[in-house]
């Protein structure tokens, strides 16, 4: 069963915009996780945030936590056409199960 | 060079014919884990494994068996194929189940 949910499913931008996707879940988490995706390649770790932390960078990515909405938001900063990808996030229930959401994919034009 | 290797990458094959997809990871993770990605549905968790000769079933285990006999590799069975079971499939390890997830490249299994 899938805990996190991406908005918007797609988006696109141009190059040099920066790009917002979120993740909302539905029952309370150890952590989250945001992963990238290339096409029909395998996942690519990003980011984990704890679920005692608000907000986290990595690069040009930052990653904020809202466990009062259950809520995760994933900003892209000056985003480059590399940054085309399919981005997901995972959570971590008391269970220590991981889950996926659907995900969000971004196109970034130049 | 720390990678979670699959083979094959690409598979077609018939329904019924049993098959096998490897798993290797080199960095000593405990934690193994399969799934299959189809569209609309995201990732969802086939099988996973704790540790060496300890397996469980994830959330769409029907058709498909696993076994971890050795720590580094965790390969995916399909007794008998079906249509159903046409998927883009990954295997992923990490130290343990809540922690970075680890992937590999990916096969791409087509049953006719």
């Amino acid at each position: 069963s899938q805990q996190g949910e991406e908005d918007p499913q797609a988006l696109s931008i141009q190059e040099g915009e920066n790009a917002t996707m979120n993740c909302s879940y539905k029952t309370s988490i150890n952590n989250l996780q945001w992963y990238r995706q290339n096409s029909g390649r395998g996942l690519v770790h990003l980011i984990l945030i704890r679920s005692n932390e608000r907000e986290k960078h990595s690069g040009r990515l930052r990653v904020t936590l809202d466990t009062s909405k259950k809520s995760s938001s994933l900003l892209i900063t000056a985003s480059r056409a590399a940054d085309t990808a399919s981005y997901f996030c995972a959570t971590t229930g008391t269970a220590s199960k991981l889950t996926f959401g659907t995900g969000t994919r971004l196109q970034v034009t130049l | 060079e720390a990678q979670v290797t699959q083979n094959p990458r690409y598979l077609i094959t018939v329904t019924g014919k049993k098959l096998t997809v490897t798993c290797s990871q080199n960095m000593n993770h405990e934690y193994m884990s399969w799934y299959r990605q189809d569209p609309g549905l995201g990732l969802r968790q086939i099988y996973y494994s704790m540790n060496v000769e300890v397996t469980d079933k994830g959330d769409v285990p029907e058709g498909y068996k696993v076994s971890r006999k050795e720590k580094r590799n965790f390969p995916l069975i399909l007794e008998s194929p079906s249509p159903n079971q046409t998927s883009l499939y990954f295997c992923a390890s990490s130290l343990n189940r809540a922690d970075t997830q680890y992937f590999g490249p990916g096969t791409r299994l087509t049953v006719l």
